[in-house]
């Protein structure tokens, strides 16, 4: 069974803070596999943050995060990380990983996302 | 960035209505679309991707639609169970924009 969970690093930060989520897989191939994060601030869409290729080698951001935020993955581990730095209140939101849908794909490729964690509430206030 | 834009916002259809959602996209994105229901405090649910393709254990009453700019969702009889709010995603570029959604309530 596919499985995404966002295990740690949720919680209340103050602006200015900083904050590492993890997102551990089971279940796939986590190697051959690009990986995302998506947000949802409360009461709003979705907005894709980041992704990763599956070999770590090519990640891209949201404007609204460059230079702040950055992906990583540790395919030892099956663990994808978000490490969010200058966090602001425009940042509280639930935080999902997500995994692409095709295995494979070159790092030019984009792809669905077929997996999603069940995300993890990210809150930054004073 | 490609924006994203959907239609209507909200919509409140019967049991058994067929219900179509639309799509348009800011500039050209081939095939590259999916579509997700959302339920509230859950994570999105992949139903189409590649524009028309159905995702493995979605009811074959969702469809999908449309190529270039335009795109469409379609619920052939609505159930239930299809209550949420229903996105649409480009993935042309890596960006992946979604839609602001379609929130769905059922009569």
């Amino acid at each position: 069974e596919v499985q995404l969970v966002e295990e740690s690093g949720g919680g209340l930060v103050q602006p200015g803070g900083s904050l590492r989520l993890s997102c551990v897989v089971s279940g796939f191939i986590f190697s051959s596999y690009a990986t995302s994060w998506v947000r949802q601030a409360p009461g709003k869409g979705l907005e894709w943050v980041s992704v990763i290729s599956a070999s770590g080698g090519s990640t891209k951001y949201a404007d609204s995060v460059k230079g702040r935020f950055t992906i990583s993955r540790d395919n030892s581990k099956n663990t994808v990380y978000l490490q969010m730095n200058s966090l602001g209140v425009e940042d509280t939101a639930v935080y999902y990983c997500a995994k692409d849908r095709h295995m494979g794909l070159l790092p030019t490729q984009n792809d669905a996302f077929d997996f999603w964690g069940q995300g993890t509430m990210v809150t930054v206030s004073s | 960035d490609i924006q994203m834009t959907q239609s209507p916002s909200t919509l409140s259809a019967s049991v058994g209505d067929r219900v179509t959602i639309t799509c348009r996209a800011s500039q050209n994105i081939g095939g590259w679309l999916a579509w997700y229901q959302q339920k509230p405090g859950k994570a999105p649910q992949l139903l189409i991707y590649k524009a028309s393709s159905l995702e493995i254990g979605v009811p074959s009453r969702f469809s999908g639609s449309g190529s270039g700019t335009e795109f469409t969702l379609t619920i052939s009889s609505l159930q239930p169970d299809d209550f949420g709010t229903y996105y649409c995603q480009q993935y042309d570029s890596y960006s992946r924009t979604f839609g602001q959604g379609t929130k769905v309530e059922i009569k």
